[in-house]
């Protein structure tokens, strides 16, 4: 079955430096992927798409890579603030089809 | 600001009780969604609208049950609810991209407690 895996441990790090997270996912080929943030008792922010012929994909502070050999994307926040603290979901979706398939989420907490 | 408004941010109901969740949008997307999310879990889809046409997924308990009488709102229904269907329920919407994929705008949730 398909499967998407965060890191479910929470990712500490201090406020300028660059936060990763990762994506990996199995029996899985999908066509798009999607970051979001979602803040505690908020609902899901949409932050990033990609697409499987896109390698990298850049937003501001943001970047996401998709490596559809690896199965893996990793998502980059640069210049960390304490204001990125939050949990950041990344979400699977085929062509043709709107539904999307949710990880579990990493969550992410920058110190001042 | 265009957006998702889901009512009420809380509710409480008594096991076995029937309730309704609420959502509406001003975006005037065409495809409207209901995710369950326990803590620390991945939301999880229980179906989506596609204008009128409703879209179930395989594994969504029969006591969940939804309604779109119109491009604003949409609502689901929860039969006989269950101490295992104390979640946050998400509603999102997303424009229809015609095979292409498109962002999902979700509501803030409401919360179900279930005594």
């Amino acid at each position: 079955s398909q499967k998407i895996e965060q890191n479910s441990e929470a990712l500490n790090i201090q406020e300028g430096k660059t936060a990763t997270l990762t994506c990996n996912y199995t029996n899985y080929s999908p066509a798009y992927l999607q970051w979001y943030r979602q803040d505690p008792g908020r609902g899901p922010v949409f932050l990033l798409l990609i697409r499987e012929n896109e390698k990298e994909k850049r937003k501001e502070r943001l970047k996401v890579t998709f490596d559809t050999t690896l199965k893996q994307s990793l998502f980059h926040i640069t210049a960390s603030q304490p204001a990125d603290s939050a949990t950041y979901l990344c979400a699977l979706g085929g062509t043709g089809r709107r539904a999307l398939t949710f990880g579990s989420g990493t969550r992410l907490q920058v110190q001042p | 600001d265009a957006m998702v408004i889901q009512n009420p941010r809380y509710q409480v109901t008594q096991f076995g009780k029937p309730v309704t969740l609420s959502c509406s949008q001003t975006l005037n997307h065409n495809v409207m969604y209901w995710y369950q999310q326990k803590s620390s879990q991945a939301p999880k889809l229980l179906f989506h609208y596609y204008d009128k046409d409703f879209n179930n997924e395989a594994d969504t308990p029969d006591n969940f049950q939804s309604r779109r009488p119109n491009t604003s709102f949409c609502f689901l229904d929860i039969r006989s609810p269950g101490l295992g269907d104390a979640a946050m329920y998400l509603c999102a919407t997303s424009r229809d991209g015609r095979g292409v994929q498109q962002p999902q705008h979700f509501g803030d949730g409401t919360r179900l407690s279930i005594l």
